[in-house]
């Protein structure tokens, strides 16, 4: 089976740098990804990762070390929209060449003044 | 690019008819389309994968004759909820993977209200 554990709720003040955790154990592993949900609203795609090390896109940042099974993401210069769920998601090797998600329960970030 | 969406966003419907959400990939052929069910406050379940042309493979605990998968085109899936009951109600969200990327990218999200 798959498991995969990120902090239920972090809180940040605008402006800051936030890291977001996730741990997870899985096999047939073939990437991890990093979506955004606000409140009501579909998941929105950030990053994704394959090999380890930093991937960087603007503000964002994604981190993973395959063999710790371990990824983060980071946060730069906390605006007020960026509050919202992030949810890791792990992609598995599901058999006969497909692939499938797994998603972990999201991480609630609250960006205060 | 890569634009998915729905239709409904919002039915409420009584206990016992069935629901149809349609999911479609305006701009890119989706070899791949996913079905997730998202309750309050959790994580998103996902419910069956299709492929174009082939039937849906669902996971389990999905009972699939209550929840009707098509994907008869590259840029259209349907879900249908047979005889829908108050437990059915949750946000209803699909994805769509094009040939040759990992990206899932999703629709809007569809919420059903079984009364």
């Amino acid at each position: 089976g798959q498991n995969i554990d990120q902090p239920t709720e972090m809180t940040a003040t605008e402006g800051a740098i936030v890291q977001i955790n996730c741990t997870y154990q899985t096999s047939g592993f073939n990437g991890l990804f990093w979506y955004q949900q606000h409140a009501g609203e579909a998941p929105t795609f950030l990053s994704y990762n394959v090999l380890d090390g930093l991937e960087e896109k603007g503000r964002f940042s994604s981190f993973l070390s395959r063999s710790k099974g371990y990824s983060y993401l980071l946060l730069k210069e906390l605006q007020m929209k960026d509050s919202a769920s992030y949810l890791c998601a792990v992609r598995v090797d599901s058999g006969a060449g497909s692939y499938q998600l797994t998603f972990g329960k999201g991480t609630k970030l609250s960006v205060i003044p | 690019g890569a634009v998915v969406s729905q239709h409904p966003s919002w039915v409420i419907c009584k206990s016992g008819t069935s629901v149809k959400i349609e999911c479609r990939s305006l701009d890119f052929q989706a070899t791949t389309m996913f079905w997730y069910r998202q309750f309050p406050k959790q994580s998103l379940m996902l419910m069956a994968t299709s492929n174009e042309g082939s039937k849906a493979t669902y996971e389990q605990g999905v009972e699939k004759d209550k929840f009707l998968i098509n994907h008869a085109s590259l840029t259209l899936s349907t879900l249908t909820v047979t005889s829908a009951h108050p437990e059915d109600s949750s946000f209803y969200i699909c994805s769509a993977t094009q040939r040759g990327s990992e990206t899932q990218y999703f629709g809007p999200g569809t919420r059903l209200l079984v009364l």
